[in-house]
Protein backbone atom coordinates (compact mmCIF):
# COMPACT_ATOMS: atom_id res chain seq x y z
CA UNK A 1 0.00 0.00 0.00
CA UNK A 2 0.74 3.61 -1.01
CA UNK A 3 2.72 5.95 2.17
CA UNK A 4 0.78 8.85 0.81
CA UNK A 5 -2.37 7.92 -0.62
CA UNK A 6 -4.37 10.69 -3.00
CA UNK A 7 -8.17 10.89 -3.50
CA UNK A 8 -9.80 11.19 -6.09
CA UNK A 9 -6.70 10.65 -8.73
CA UNK A 10 -8.67 11.94 -11.18
CA UNK A 11 -11.67 14.71 -11.49
CA UNK A 12 -13.63 16.62 -13.94
CA UNK A 13 -15.90 19.38 -12.64
CA UNK A 14 -17.54 22.38 -13.82
CA UNK A 15 -16.29 26.04 -13.00
CA UNK A 16 -17.82 27.44 -9.39
CA UNK A 17 -18.12 23.94 -8.02
CA UNK A 18 -16.38 22.81 -4.77
CA UNK A 19 -13.85 20.51 -4.43
CA UNK A 20 -12.39 18.54 -1.93
CA UNK A 21 -9.06 16.89 -2.73
CA UNK A 22 -8.18 14.28 -0.09
CA UNK A 23 -4.98 13.42 1.24
CA UNK A 24 -4.01 10.35 4.48
CA UNK A 25 -0.52 9.42 4.98
CA UNK A 26 0.69 6.11 7.11
CA UNK A 27 4.55 7.44 7.59
CA UNK A 28 3.60 9.14 11.09
CA UNK A 29 5.12 12.65 9.63
CA UNK A 30 4.24 15.81 11.44
CA UNK A 31 4.33 18.12 8.28
CA UNK A 32 2.25 17.62 5.32
CA UNK A 33 2.28 20.19 2.07
CA UNK A 34 -0.01 20.70 -1.22
CA UNK A 35 1.66 21.52 -4.55
CA UNK A 36 0.24 22.02 -7.84
CA UNK A 37 2.22 20.73 -11.09
CA UNK A 38 1.28 22.79 -14.26
CA UNK A 39 3.40 22.28 -17.43
CA UNK A 40 6.62 24.66 -17.77
CA UNK A 41 6.18 25.88 -14.21
CA UNK A 42 6.84 23.16 -12.05
CA UNK A 43 5.41 22.56 -8.45
CA UNK A 44 4.52 24.89 -6.47
CA UNK A 45 3.34 25.11 -3.00
CA UNK A 46 -0.19 26.09 -2.10
CA UNK A 47 -0.26 25.77 1.45
CA UNK A 48 1.95 23.32 4.22
CA UNK A 49 1.12 22.19 7.92
CA UNK A 50 3.57 21.40 10.44
CA UNK A 51 1.00 20.18 12.87
CA UNK A 52 -2.76 19.86 13.19
CA UNK A 53 -3.24 23.13 14.74
CA UNK A 54 -0.13 24.82 12.27
CA UNK A 55 -1.36 25.40 9.05
CA UNK A 56 0.34 27.98 6.42
CA UNK A 57 -0.18 29.59 2.66
CA UNK A 58 2.51 28.90 0.53
CA UNK A 59 3.17 30.91 -2.57
CA UNK A 60 -0.39 30.27 -4.09
CA UNK A 61 -2.96 30.07 -2.01
CA UNK A 62 -4.98 32.32 -3.30
CA UNK A 63 -8.86 30.50 -4.19
CA UNK A 64 -7.21 27.66 -2.57
CA UNK A 65 -8.22 26.33 1.73
CA UNK A 66 -7.11 22.63 3.68
CA UNK A 67 -7.90 21.57 6.56
CA UNK A 68 -5.45 19.22 8.97
CA UNK A 69 -7.97 16.80 10.49
CA UNK A 70 -5.61 14.96 11.97
CA UNK A 71 -1.73 13.93 11.64
CA UNK A 72 -2.31 11.58 9.11
CA UNK A 73 -5.33 13.51 7.30
CA UNK A 74 -4.93 17.27 5.02
CA UNK A 75 -7.31 17.97 2.94
CA UNK A 76 -7.34 20.81 0.19
CA UNK A 77 -10.68 22.12 -1.06
CA UNK A 78 -11.05 24.98 -3.88
CA UNK A 79 -14.23 26.87 -3.28
CA UNK A 80 -15.48 28.04 -6.57
CA UNK A 81 -13.15 26.26 -8.95
CA UNK A 82 -12.06 27.83 -12.27
CA UNK A 83 -10.56 26.76 -15.54
CA UNK A 84 -6.80 27.82 -14.54
CA UNK A 85 -7.05 25.61 -11.76
CA UNK A 86 -6.42 22.85 -13.61
CA UNK A 87 -3.55 20.92 -12.63
CA UNK A 88 -1.91 18.00 -11.46
CA UNK A 89 -2.22 18.22 -7.34
CA UNK A 90 0.41 16.69 -4.89
CA UNK A 91 0.35 15.66 -1.35
CA UNK A 92 3.55 15.37 0.06
CA UNK A 93 4.74 14.21 3.90
CA UNK A 94 8.51 15.37 5.50
CA UNK A 95 9.65 13.99 8.88
CA UNK A 96 11.99 16.83 9.82
CA UNK A 97 15.19 16.44 11.53
CA UNK A 98 17.43 19.24 14.02
CA UNK A 99 20.31 18.48 11.82
CA UNK A 100 19.20 18.28 8.52
CA UNK A 101 15.90 19.16 6.67
CA UNK A 102 14.34 16.11 5.21
CA UNK A 103 13.22 15.65 1.90
CA UNK A 104 9.51 15.35 0.91
CA UNK A 105 8.04 12.10 -0.17
CA UNK A 106 4.76 12.51 -2.43
CA UNK A 107 1.72 10.76 -3.41
CA UNK A 108 0.74 9.90 -7.08
CA UNK A 109 -1.25 13.13 -7.49
CA UNK A 110 -4.79 13.96 -8.36
CA UNK A 111 -5.16 15.26 -11.95
CA UNK A 112 -8.35 17.93 -11.69
CA UNK A 113 -9.80 19.38 -15.23
CA UNK A 114 -12.19 22.00 -14.65
CA UNK A 115 -14.25 22.86 -17.37
CA UNK B 1 17.76 35.84 -11.82
CA UNK B 2 15.61 32.84 -11.11
CA UNK B 3 16.63 30.34 -7.91
CA UNK B 4 16.70 27.39 -10.22
CA UNK B 5 17.57 26.67 -13.26
CA UNK B 6 17.54 23.10 -14.34
CA UNK B 7 18.74 22.13 -18.05
CA UNK B 8 15.14 21.71 -20.01
CA UNK B 9 15.61 18.94 -22.06
CA UNK B 10 14.38 17.03 -23.54
CA UNK B 11 16.64 14.19 -23.60
CA UNK B 12 17.13 11.20 -25.87
CA UNK B 13 19.90 8.76 -25.08
CA UNK B 14 20.62 4.67 -26.43
CA UNK B 15 20.85 2.21 -23.89
CA UNK B 16 23.95 2.29 -21.63
CA UNK B 17 24.42 5.60 -22.50
CA UNK B 18 25.72 8.08 -19.81
CA UNK B 19 23.17 10.75 -18.36
CA UNK B 20 24.11 13.88 -17.05
CA UNK B 21 21.34 16.08 -15.51
CA UNK B 22 22.49 19.58 -14.40
CA UNK B 23 20.71 22.13 -12.06
CA UNK B 24 22.33 25.56 -10.72
CA UNK B 25 20.91 27.48 -8.19
CA UNK B 26 21.34 31.63 -6.85
CA UNK B 27 20.37 31.24 -3.14
CA UNK B 28 23.42 31.21 -0.90
CA UNK B 29 21.11 29.30 1.70
CA UNK B 30 20.55 26.53 -0.12
CA UNK B 31 21.92 23.74 2.21
CA UNK B 32 20.52 20.30 1.01
CA UNK B 33 20.08 19.31 -1.92
CA UNK B 34 17.91 16.47 -3.86
CA UNK B 35 16.91 14.95 -7.61
CA UNK B 36 13.57 13.60 -7.85
CA UNK B 37 12.34 11.28 -10.13
CA UNK B 38 8.91 11.24 -12.03
CA UNK B 39 7.25 8.75 -14.04
CA UNK B 40 4.23 9.70 -16.12
CA UNK B 41 1.16 9.52 -14.08
CA UNK B 42 3.10 9.30 -10.79
CA UNK B 43 4.39 11.75 -8.07
CA UNK B 44 7.94 12.53 -7.99
CA UNK B 45 10.01 9.84 -5.63
CA UNK B 46 12.89 11.02 -3.73
CA UNK B 47 16.13 9.39 -6.03
CA UNK B 48 19.14 11.24 -3.77
CA UNK B 49 19.30 12.99 -1.22
CA UNK B 50 22.99 15.36 -0.04
CA UNK B 51 23.91 17.97 1.93
CA UNK B 52 27.59 18.45 1.46
CA UNK B 53 30.02 18.63 -1.77
CA UNK B 54 30.97 16.19 -3.50
CA UNK B 55 30.12 12.99 -4.77
CA UNK B 56 27.44 10.71 -3.63
CA UNK B 57 26.61 7.51 -5.23
CA UNK B 58 23.87 4.71 -5.03
CA UNK B 59 24.25 1.47 -7.24
CA UNK B 60 24.08 3.68 -10.82
CA UNK B 61 23.33 6.80 -10.23
CA UNK B 62 25.97 9.69 -8.70
CA UNK B 63 25.02 13.20 -7.64
CA UNK B 64 27.56 15.79 -7.38
CA UNK B 65 27.21 18.78 -5.30
CA UNK B 66 29.36 21.96 -5.96
CA UNK B 67 28.53 24.48 -3.00
CA UNK B 68 31.09 27.04 -4.62
CA UNK B 69 29.84 27.12 -7.78
CA UNK B 70 26.15 26.74 -6.80
CA UNK B 71 25.91 23.58 -9.22
CA UNK B 72 24.77 20.01 -9.19
CA UNK B 73 24.33 17.25 -11.42
CA UNK B 74 22.84 13.85 -11.48
CA UNK B 75 24.56 11.05 -13.55
CA UNK B 76 23.03 7.59 -14.70
CA UNK B 77 25.78 5.37 -15.63
CA UNK B 78 24.82 2.38 -18.41
CA UNK B 79 21.09 4.00 -18.40
CA UNK B 80 18.48 1.58 -18.86
CA UNK B 81 14.67 2.13 -20.89
CA UNK B 82 13.19 2.16 -17.08
CA UNK B 83 15.33 5.26 -16.39
CA UNK B 84 12.76 7.18 -18.95
CA UNK B 85 11.22 9.79 -16.91
CA UNK B 86 11.50 13.74 -15.69
CA UNK B 87 14.20 14.14 -13.21
CA UNK B 88 13.85 17.52 -10.74
CA UNK B 89 15.91 19.15 -8.79
CA UNK B 90 15.18 20.17 -5.80
CA UNK B 91 16.86 22.25 -2.51
CA UNK B 92 16.35 23.63 0.56
CA UNK B 93 17.47 26.11 2.93
CA UNK B 94 17.70 26.33 6.46
CA UNK B 95 15.44 25.50 9.03
CA UNK B 96 12.53 26.38 6.84
CA UNK B 97 10.05 23.77 5.16
CA UNK B 98 10.53 24.93 1.31
CA UNK B 99 11.43 22.76 -1.02
CA UNK B 100 12.41 24.81 -4.50
CA UNK B 101 12.44 22.63 -7.43
CA UNK B 102 13.61 22.86 -11.19
CA UNK B 103 11.29 22.26 -13.30
CA UNK B 104 12.18 19.06 -14.51
CA UNK B 105 14.39 17.51 -17.36
CA UNK B 106 12.72 15.01 -19.52
CA UNK B 107 15.45 11.52 -20.12
CA UNK B 108 13.84 8.95 -22.61
CA UNK B 109 15.99 6.00 -23.10
CA UNK B 110 15.85 3.82 -26.22
CA UNK B 111 16.40 0.28 -26.04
Amino acid sequence: DADVTQTPRNRITKTGKRIMLECSQTKGHDRMYWYRQDPGLGLRLIYYSFDVKDINKGEISDGYSVSRQAQAKFSLSLESAIPNQTALYFCATSDPDRDHNQPQHFGDGTRLSIL
Amino acid sequence: QKEVEQDPGPLSVPEGAIVSLNCTYSNSAFQYFMWYRQYSRKGPELLMYTYSSGNKEDGRFTAQVDKSSKYISLFIRDSQPSDSATYLCAYSGGSNYKLTFGKGTLLTVNP
